[in-house]
């Protein structure tokens, strides 16, 4: 167990509904970033966190947004999905924020039906 | 541009051969290269990263700036080793390969 919590395991939502995933970092981990992983495209690194503020972006749609709470947790919205969306997203943290040891949560399936 | 190549998808071998995953990459800077493995129903996790010069598992890289290359070498695979193994680059941000799955056969 890395200590990375990630809720809920399974999403199952339909076209143009929003969903809201939630991670909890590892205690200590000031790090948060969220990453999509689907059959065609790998793992995709979608956007980082530092103490509650933005600090690195990667091809995150508009239509997703993150943020990072004082509690350290972070929440991925996804609106207006679309049936692309459907993928395993993965939340991971880390002490050091330019670090490439990231410590991975279980992830979240969402299916776009 | 900066990219992350593992031109296997799928690397299959017996228990007690060796084993080579590449890993080649793209990066203007100085790299910082990872190998990650995800086994069966467990998560992603750091297997070894290349400024650390260590050995896991029985697993070496060796990062080779002229060949923009970090292969992932075992000499003698184990049935345990089967898993998706990745490849990443950390610029700003970890660029994943593609990940080879690494079958094992007794």
């Amino acid at each position: 167990d890395s200590g990375v919590t990630q809720t809920p395991k399974h999403l199952i939502t339909a076209t143009g509904q929003r969903v809201t995933l939630r991670c909890s970092p590892r205690s200590g981990d000031l790090s948060v970033y969220w990453y999509q992983q689907s059959l065609d495209q790998g793992l995709q690194f979608l956007i980082q966190y530092y103490n509650g503020e933005e600090r690195a972006k990667g091809n995150i749609l508009e239509r997703f947004s993150a943020q990072q709470f004082p509690d350290l947790h972070s929440e991925l919205n996804l609106s207006s999905l679309e049936l692309g969306d459907s993928a395993l997203y993965f939340c991971a943290s880390s002490v050091d924020p330019s670090g490439g040891h990231q410590y991975f949560g279980a992830g979240t399936r969402l299916s776009v039906l | 541009a900066q990219r992350v190549t593992q031109p296997e998808k799928l690397l299959s071998v017996f228990k007690g051969a060796p084993v080579e995953l590449k890993c080649n990459y793209s990066y203007s800077g100085s790299p910082e290269l990872f190998w990650y493995v995800q086994y069966s129903r467990q998560r992603l996790q750091l297997l070894l990263r290349h400024i650390s010069r260590e050995s896991i598992k029985g697993f070496t890289a060796d990062l080779n700036k002229g060949e923009t290359s970090f292969h992932l070498k075992k000499p003698f695979a184990q049935e345990e080793d089967s898993a998706m193994y990745y490849c990443a680059l950390n610029t700003d941000k970890l660029i994943f390969g593609t990940g080879t799955r690494l079958q094992v056969f007794p």
